[in-house]
């Protein structure tokens, strides 16, 4: 499985936004790029994916290199609730490998 | 639709004992997952079912694990005999076949198993 490297742990304000990076250097071609969030005491959450191109939904944005070896996920306004561990996975067929994620921590 | 359902949320069991884990998918969903995560390994795979035919098992642990999918709408996990170190939350995920790689998967709330 191709890997994928994240911080630890991040902090933010509510209300600012928080950039979430996420290194892929041995992208394949075909492998898209997911970010899932788990809330204490809950399964696991889609939030975005992606292959090539910046990608908006209503929970957050995707922003991926050009050379698509990094990526970004945006949480444009940080809520409380936005509080979770944040999982960037490649995925090139049925399988969703969860790492370590990065754990966000918002502060009031 | 109500989501991924599992049943039971929480369960208490003496170590030998048979234990049942119960999913029903989102209907319409070809894939089916189960996972387990514990705070030593995180979230693992342990089986993967496309139109109600296991595909990938290689996540399971060992003999005493076994997971079955009789139709498109119901699946268990069963542990016989149970053993402390198989306490974790197990989660069990489906997804649509159609859109490939690129789909979303979605999750249950989870079975917390406690094998005392």
């Amino acid at each position: 499985d191709a890997k994928t490297t994240q911080p630890n742990s991040m902090e933010s304000n509510e209300e600012e936004p928080v950039h979430l990076p996420c290194n892929h250097s041995t992208i394949s071609g075909t492998d898209y790029i997911h970010w899932y969030r788990q809330l204490p005491s809950q399964g696991p959450e889609y939030v975005i994916h992606g292959l090539t191109s910046n990608v908006n939904n209503r929970m957050a944005s995707l922003a991926i290199a050009e050379d698509r070896k990094s990526s970004t996920l945006i949480l444009h306004r940080a809520t409380l609730r936005d509080a979770a561990v944040y999982y960037c996975i490649l995925r090139a067929d049925y399988k969703l490998s969860f790492g370590a994620g990065t754990t966000v921590t918002v502060r009031a | 639709d109500a989501g991924v359902i599992q049943s039971p949320r929480h369960e208490v069991t003496e170590m030998g004992q048979e234990v049942t884990l119960r999913c029903k998918p989102i209907s319409g969903h070809n894939s089916l997952f189960w996972y387990r995560q514990t705070m030593m390994r995180g979230l693992e795979l342990l089986i993967y079912f496309n139109n109600n035919v296991p595909i990938d098992d290689s996540g399971m642990p060992e003999d005493r694990f076994s997971a079955k999918m009789p139709n498109a709408s119901f699946s268990t996990l069963k542990i016989q005999p149970s053993e402390p170190r198989d306490s974790a939350v197990y989660f069990c995920a489906s997804s649509p076949s159609t859109g490939g790689w690129g789909t979303e998967a979605f999750f249950g709330q989870g079975t917390r198993l406690t094998v005392v």
